[in-house]
């Protein structure tokens, strides 16, 4: 199986500050032959299930705000928002879909300071 | 805009079958997409128990694969999750989801609350 890690497991930002959120996969999640990265990148707040933020590592989902991005290729992946809004706290989550079982990362909490 | 909602029973016996269904409304299951169940819980976080086709053509998780059967129904629009020989460890909130060809979860229902316990 393919093992997400998360760093940090939770992280304190200030409203308007930058938050960044680290996923390391125990395998390449790249698959050569197109040349993308099967990761996504989720947000769940309480009492709610995921939602989908980012897929194929950098590409935003319809409707989700351009202060989210996401960047990295292999094995080291990135989410960032760039100016932390109060609606943005929520627990984070990365997804490898590149092979079965689909794992995914630990979760990272992230609230306001 | 595609809505899913989990139901079946909220409790269920050491040994037993977890049984729950999945209502799609807003898409029809024939139109394809792949349908998934996951399941979350303090322990051992999000897991992703497996997915089928509108084929009926399914895919599960090892770790979960010798108790697991999921089928479709197309007519009802409806997809549904056993699970047998369930233990404590089975306890948590189960989505369904609608699955893109990738596999990222496009969509999320609001989940159940399984409890296992006699």
């Amino acid at each position: 199986d393919i093992v997400m890690t998360q760093s940090p497991d939770s992280l304190a930002v200030s409203l308007d500050e930058r938050a960044t959120i680290n996923c390391k996969s125990s395998q390449s999640v790249l698959y050569s032959s197109n040349n993308k990265n099967y990761l996504a990148w989720y947000q769940q707040k309480p009492g709610q299930p995921p939602k989908l933020l980012i897929n194929w590592a950098s590409t935003r989902e319809s409707g989700v705000p351009d202060r989210f991005s996401g960047s990295g290729s292999g094995t080291d992946f990135t989410l960032t928002i760039s100016s932390l809004q109060a609606e943005d706290v929520a627990i984070y989550y990365c997804q490898q879909y590149r092979s079965t079982p689909y794992t995914f990362g630990q979760g990272t909490k992230l609230e306001i300071k | 805009q595609v809505q899913l909602q989990e139901s079946g029973p909220g409790l269920v016996k050491p040994s037993e079958t977890l049984s729950l269904t999945c209502t799609v409304s807003g898409y029809s299951i024939s139109s394809g997409y792949y349908w998934g169940w996951i399941r979350q819980s303090p322990r051992k976080g999000l897991e992703w128990i497996g997915s089928i086709y509108q084929s009926g053509s399914t895919s599960y998780n090892p770790s979960l694969k010798s108790r697991v059967t999921m089928s479709v129904d197309t007519s009802k629009n409806q997809f549904s999750l056993e699970m047998n020989s369930v233990t404590a460890a089975d306890t948590a909130v189960y989505y369904c989801a609608r699955m893109g060809t990738s596999m990222v979860i496009y969509n999320w229902g609001q989940g159940a609350l399984v409890t296992v316990s006699s």
